[in-house]
């Protein structure tokens, strides 16, 4: 399985809802990563965890709230978005960095699109 | 810390025509090269890595992209290109962390 499955594919809620991003990969990576991509830019870090821990927080909005309850699962909850916080939000997974040449490589899903209204 | 251009923000090309899309990076250490596609609503595909050995590194689609370290580029290109290939192209570097740095992207548009 050399795949990253993300659900929903697209999701719409309003500034008071509260909702979840999942994404799950059984590539054995220990590294996960969230990113935002607004239309027409490159994808804008926003998350790493490593080994289920935190490892960056690219200065992210508390509304934006991850998760990774183990090795294989990733999740983003969301709560009073604003409208300018709708976007393409992309999930990835690699092996560690430390463990190798390459290690790094990134694995992308096919991402979740969210409006916000 | 690693930064990258895309010297070309929207490259039209015929169909069997060839394509040449432009990337340079900079950086103060060792790095990692790829070239990620993304085809219209859909995620990030990686195309093509430079780890170390030969500098030069092709795809099973046809495309091929060469690491300059004396000109710090990673250029792409294609012989020939397909309609299917319409698509939005990144160039990206790291190091050895957890940091990819995207170009601005160059949007691929193939016409008959």
């Amino acid at each position: 399985d050399t795949e990253v499955t993300q659900t929903p594919k697209h999701l719409v809620m309003g500034m008071t809802n509260k909702k979840s991003l999942k994404c799950e990969q059984h590539m054995g990576h220990r590294a996960m990563y969230w990113y935002k991509q607004k239309a027409k830019k490159p994808p804008e870090l926003m998350f790493v965890y490593s080994y289920e821990k935190l490892s960056i927080n690219e200065s992210v909005p508390s509304r934006f709230s991850p998760e990774c309850p183990n090795s294989s699962l990733l999740n983003l909850h969301l709560h009073a978005l604003q409208p300018e916080d709708s976007a393409l939000y992309l999930c990835a997974s690699s092996q560690d960095p430390g463990t190798g040449v390459g290690a790094n490589v990134l694995t992308f899903g096919a991402g979740s699109r969210l409006t916000v209204l | 810390a690693q930064s990258v251009t895309q010297l070309d923000s929207q490259v039209p090309v015929f169909e069997e025509a060839p394509v040449e899309l432009r990337c340079n990076y900079s950086s103060s250490v060792s790095v990692y090269l790829f070239w990620y596609v993304q085809y219209p609503n859909q995620g990030l595909q990686l195309l093509l890595k430079y780890l170390s050995g030969s500098t030069l590194v092709k795809s099973i689609n046809g495309f091929e992209a060469e690491f300059n370290k004396s000109q710090t580029s990673f250029h792409l290109r294609k012989p020939s290109v397909h309609i299917s290939d319409t698509a939005e192209y990144f160039c990206a570097v790291t190091g050895n962390d957890y940091k990819l740095s995207f170009g601005a992207g160059t949007t691929v548009t193939v016409r008959a």
